[in-house]
């Protein structure tokens, strides 16, 4: 099955500066990534998610990449704000079962002002 | 569009007990739904796949008999935590999805914390 690993486990940037959160898979039969930000105690929120046939796609201060041959994808925040504050995951899902989804480890980001 | 809820919010309950949650998706039909645990500062661990009216399929080492999972409607699944013990004490994620639209989003509840003394 898939296996999605997470780096770094936890990131301190200060506000302004950018974020980058990398996720590798094993299964190159995944489609499709998206990325959670998850605040304590809520559900996960979907920020943005790229599907196998695009490299990159972008919404306002957040992108992600995507690498087919390296399987590897990554989470660029830009000017980055204490609101960033919160846990990312990533995942990957080859749209088989419904869509299931496999998830990182996850991502403690803290923005200090 | 696309709202999932989750009953209850938060529930506190004796070791020994069983006690149920439920999934519904507001404004779609869910012909997939998913059940994660999520333990404090780790990851959404999936549990089982639930789809309408055929058996749920369980991830390897979640016990089946212990967390019964009911998929009766196209709006509705719900999860069963059978005799409860403190080390079932989680936070319980329900998702849905609708594949069969090309749709590859996950609309995820808003969680249930259950408490097991």
């Amino acid at each position: 099955g898939e296996n999605v690993e997470q780096h770094p486990s936890t990131l301190s940037v200060q506000e302004g500066d950018s974020a980058v959160i990398k996720c590798t898979y094993s299964d190159s039969a995944s489609n499709y990534f998206p990325w959670y930000k998850q605040e304590l105690g809520k559900r996960p929120q979907l920020i943005i998610d790229i599907r196998s046939n695009v490299g990159e796609k972008k919404d306002q201060r957040i992108a992600v990449t995507l690498n087919k041959t390296a399987k590897h994808f990554s989470l660029h925040i830009t000017e980055t704000q204490p609101e960033d504050s919160a846990v990312y995951f990533c995942a990957g899902s080859d749209g088989a079962a419904g869509n299931k989804l496999t998830f990182g480890g996850g991502t403690r980001v803290l923005v200090k002002p | 569009g696309a709202v999932v809820s989750q009953h209850p919010s938060w529930v506190i309950c004796k070791s020994g007990t069983s006690v149920k949650i439920e999934c519904r998706s507001l404004d779609f039909q869910a012909t997939t739904m998913f059940w994660y645990r999520q333990f404090p500062k780790q990851s959404l661990m999936l549990m089982a796949t639930s789809n309408e009216g055929s058996k749920a399929t369980y991830e390897q080492g979640v016990e089946k008999d212990k967390f019964l999972i009911n998929h009766a409607s196209l709006t509705l699944s719900t999860l069963t935590v059978t005799s409860a013990h403190p080390e079932d004490s989680s936070f319980y994620i329900c998702s849905a999805s609708r594949p069969g639209e090309g749709d590859y989003e996950q609309y995820f509840g808003p969680g249930t914390r259950l408490t097991v003394t």
